[in-house]
């Protein structure tokens, strides 16, 4: 059972146009990771959300936790080509370590 | 600052062989760990290590070893090579177990 569900696995857009990825779970969490990865490249964390109804930003990124703990959602506004790459979110499993999402794949095409 | 470094950075192995992927942190970091990218799959966890001398399994740790000697290296072993095993390998460090990870550039493996 995966313990984390990313959708959609992939996306193919337009520059310019907005979309939300999301990461779900069945699990409570105390807080949730979203990284980015460009090809050749290994992760790189955007955000980290802890509380429940959390929204943070990161210039066009916009990142939710769920009220519940349970889920996440990243918003991209007005998306660029260099937002292009793998969106991974994370969460640490109980007496173990970080466990990844299978990620969203995105491609912004200019 | 060099951060994590992993080498080498491609490897071609033939079924049976073995070789040990190196991983070494320059922060001081308690955590370290393993993780094995295959396409549609995301990472998945190896092994992981919260200090020196102490090392744990993750999800998928069949026919890997990790040994844990000093903070900086955390070295992981193929004992007998798989195509099974064909992926890509990424070391990470943290300060704490539920610290945000820093990755290394990634081992991209070859098994024939």
């Amino acid at each position: 059972t995966q313990l984390l569900e990313q959708s959609p696995q992939f996306l193919s857009i337009q520059e310019g146009e907005n979309l939300t990825v999301y990461c779900n779970s069945s699990s409570v969490f105390s807080s949730l990771q979203w990284y980015r990865q460009e090809p050749g490249e290994g992760p790189v964390l955007l955000v980290t959300v802890v509380t429940g109804g959390e929204v943070k930003k990161l210039k066009r990124l916009t990142f939710q936790f769920g009220d519940a703990r349970k889920d996440s959602s990243l918003h991209i506004t007005a998306a660029q080509p260099g937002d292009t790459g793998l969106y991974l979110c994370a969460v640490l499993q109980a007496g173990t370590a970080l466990i990844f999402g299978k990620g969203t794949t995105l491609s912004v095409s200019s | 600052n060099a951060g994590v470094t992993q080498t080498p950075k491609f490897q071609v192995l033939k079924t049976g062989q073995s070789m040990t992927l190196q991983c070494a942190q320059d922060m001081n970091h308690e955590y370290m760990s393993w993780y094995r990218q295959d396409p549609g799959m995301g990472l998945r966890l190896i092994h992981y290590s919260v200090g020196a001398g102490i090392t744990d399994q993750g999800e998928v740790p069949n026919g890997y070893n990790v040994s844990r000697s000093t903070t900086e290296d955390f070295p992981l072993r193929l004992l007998s090579a798989a195509p099974s095993q064909t992926s890509v390998y990424f070391c990470a460090s943290s300060y704490a177990r539920a610290s945000p990870l820093h990755f290394g550039n990634g081992t991209r493996l070859t098994v024939t």
